[in-house]
């Protein structure tokens, strides 16, 4: 059974871009989850998804968005991007989120900003 | 507020030596805890959680962790580390109601000297 995929592995933009992050989950998986591992902080809570809809964002300015598919698939945007933004993005899933069952990570997609 | 707080950043033991991580909590209402290892280049994964019940938990890889509610702590522990427990263990505090609401620590490092 595949994992959690993650695209591109590294991404370099500069400063005012904007960057498009990519997850598939695992077969079966309908909720999506971003984080955002800036060095030294932990993981920080960015988005979820669940069924194709928002339902959870952490505290991030509107210019980090996402969407998710009809397939469960789900897509990170970040525009105007700042040079804080540099950071590994993480995407995780899991089946439902009513028994906050454990969460699945993909490798990250490590995104630097010049 | 709810937090977690590792307070070790960095720690380096000895392969075959124990390890004792430390975790710390701030959590209003019954936390859900749980550990991860994330490798280098690697997404996390679960090493242990705790819901209730024992509040001695076993978790993969020969880790177990316990659960103190008196002192708000979560530590993990491992008898004997091996050269591939070198990673960063990450504590992070949940309620069960949703995946989305987990809130990570910042991290511990773990290297092993040879």
């Amino acid at each position: 059974e595949a994992g959690v995929t993650q695209s591109p592995t590294h991404l370099i933009k500069t400063r005012g871009q904007q960057a498009t992050l990519r997850c598939s989950p695992i077969s079966g998986h309908t909720s999506v989850y971003w984080y955002q591992q800036a060095l030294g902080l932990g993981l920080q809570f960015l988005l979820w998804y669940d069924e194709g809809e928002e339902r959870n964002r952490g505290n991030f300015p509107p210019r980090f968005s996402g969407r998710q598919f009809p397939n469960y698939s789900s897509e990170l945007n970040v525009n105007a991007l700042e040079l804080e933004d540099s950071a590994l993005y993480l995407c995780a899933s899991s089946f439902l989120d009513r028994t906050n069952e454990k969460l699945f990570f993909g490798s990250g997609t490590q995104l630097s900003v010049l | 507020a709810q937090s977690v707080t590792q307070p070790d950043i960095h720690i380096t033991v000895s392969e075959g030596a124990s390890l004792e991580l430390r975790c710390n909590y701030s959590y209003g209402a019954t936390p859900y805890l749980f550990w991860y290892v994330q490798s280098p280049g690697q997404g996390l994964q679960l090493l242990l959680k705790y819901f209730s019940g024992d509040t001695l938990v076993q978790g993969i890889k020969g880790f177990e962790a316990e659960f103190k509610r008196s002192q708000s702590s979560f530590n993990l522990r491992k008898p004997s580390v091996h050269w591939s427990d070198a990673a960063e263990y990450f504590c992070a505090v949940g309620a069960r109601s949703s995946a989305s609401k987990i809130i990570f620590g910042s991290g511990t490092r773990l290297s092993i000297r040879p």
